[in-house]
Parts: C-alpha cells; sequence; structure tokens
C-alpha cells in the first residue's frame, strides 16, 4: 500500500517569497492534514480537509497561508510572501476518518533565508 | 486548550530499562492517541485508546488512561537503542510538545 506521498523534501527560499507544497494522501483517505513543525516543537495543525471541504483552517495564518484540495484527493499548501519564521517542516497526514489514526508523509523541510 | 502536555520533556536511559512518558490534558476527549517521531520527520502511530478504556497494549507498549485524573502515560519496556526518537500524545488531532526518549546502548 503507498504512503502519503508529499513534494518536495528541501526547499529554501528567500524572504518574501512564494512556495507550494504538494501531498498525496493514501487512497481512500477522506480526511487530510496540514502541519507545521518548528524545530524542537510538536506538531501544530494548520488545517484539516474532509474530502474537498474545510473542517478547520483555525490556526493557519491565513494572510500568508493557504490551501487547496480539489478534487478530494491531493492538496497543496502556499506560503505567499514567506517569513524567515515560516522555516520549518509541513507535514501531510491523511486518515480514513475524521478521529482516526494518522498517516504522515516524510515532510518538506523549508529554510527561509 | 485543545493540546497535551507531555512530561518529562526529555528522558535518557539505559538500554533495557524501561521509560514512562505522561501526557496530561484539560478538555473531554473522545480518544487520545500516541506516535512516534524519529529524526524529525514523519511522525508513526503506535497507539489509539478510547476515552472508555483504561489500559491498551501493544508489543512492549504499554498505555493507560486516566479520564479523571485527564492524563495518559506510555510505558515502554524492556528498552533498545532503536527505541530513541519523541514520543507526542495527540487529541483531536492536535499534538503536544513531546518526550524526547535517549536510550543508551
Amino acid at each position: 500500500e503507498a504512503g502519503v506521498a508529499q513534494s518536495p523534501r528541501y526547499k529554501i527560499i528567500e524572504k518574501r517569497q512564494s512556495v507550494a507544497f504538494w501531498c498525496n494522501p493514501i487512497s481512500g483517505h477522506a480526511t487530510l492534514y496540514w502541519y507545521q513543525q518548528i524545530l524542537g516543537q510538536g506538531p501544530k495543525l494548520l488545517i484539516q480537509f474532509q474530502n474537498n471541504g474545510v473542517v478547520d483552517d483555525s490556526q493557519l495564518p491565513k494572510d500568508r497561508f493557504s490551501a487547496e484540495r480539489l478534487k478530494g484527493v491531493d492538496s497543496t499548501l502556499k506560503i505567499q510572501p514567506a517569513k524567515l519564521e515560516d522555516s520549518a517542516v509541513y507535514l501531510c497526514a491523511s486518515s480514513f476518518s475524521g478521529q482516526g489514526k494518522l498517516f504522515f508523509g516524510s515532510g518538506t523541510q523549508l529554510s527561509v533565508l | 486548550s485543545q493540546q497535551g502536555e507531555e512530561d518529562p520533556q526529555a528522558l535518557s536511559i539505559q538500554e533495557g530499562e524501561n521509560a514512562t512518558m505522561n501526557c496530561s490534558y484539560k478538555t473531554s476527549i473522545n480518544n487520545l492517541q500516541w506516535y512516534r517521531q524519529n529524526s524529525g520527520r514523519g511522525l508513526v502511530h503506535l497507539i489509539l485508546i478510547r476515552s472508555n478504556e483504561r489500559e491498551k497494549h501493544s508489543g512492549r507498549l504499554r498505555v493507560t488512561l486516566d479520564t479523571s485524573k485527564k492524563s495518559s502515560s506510555l510505558l515502554i519496556t524492556a528498552s533498545r537503542a532503536a527505541d530513541t526518537a519523541s514520543y507526542f500524545c495527540a487529541f483531536y488531532m492536535r499534538f503536544g510538545a513531546g518526550t524526547r526518549l535517549t536510550v543508551k546502548p
């Protein structure tokens, strides 16, 4: 069974540039999550999708972050413009149901210089 | 707040010893999950315990849940160097800061 796929693995950009991350969840998983994990901290939930609808985006900095999940399958997370404090690992996860076990991708490590 | 607090922040033990990590929370929960993370990348699910359960086992892992005290614990028995990782509790898909476990050979 294929796991959660994320790309790219690494991204280095300068502040004020834009960046996008892609995630393809496990087939059949209706729920998709994006997390931000700053070094030394736990993952912080940014946004949760159920199919192609947003369930929770209360912690998403909407002035610069956006996410979409068209067709209820893969998803993109965008940052525009990036700030130094956005340097983190961005993790995508999926689950069969909204309260169940999460399957994580390997993440994208973003460095903002 | 909707996230747990793990204790201790860091734990260092010798191979073969047991490791216990605790998670406290403030809200009512439906279930609580424990995850492991190696090298700061993808997390791996360990155990899910429902609010009506008091204890669950999986191999060398034992998780307890005390809803009256709003706390959970993760016990790893007979630890191995490969257990070195960060361990997180999670509920409502929110994670705490984690416990960094180091198992010395």
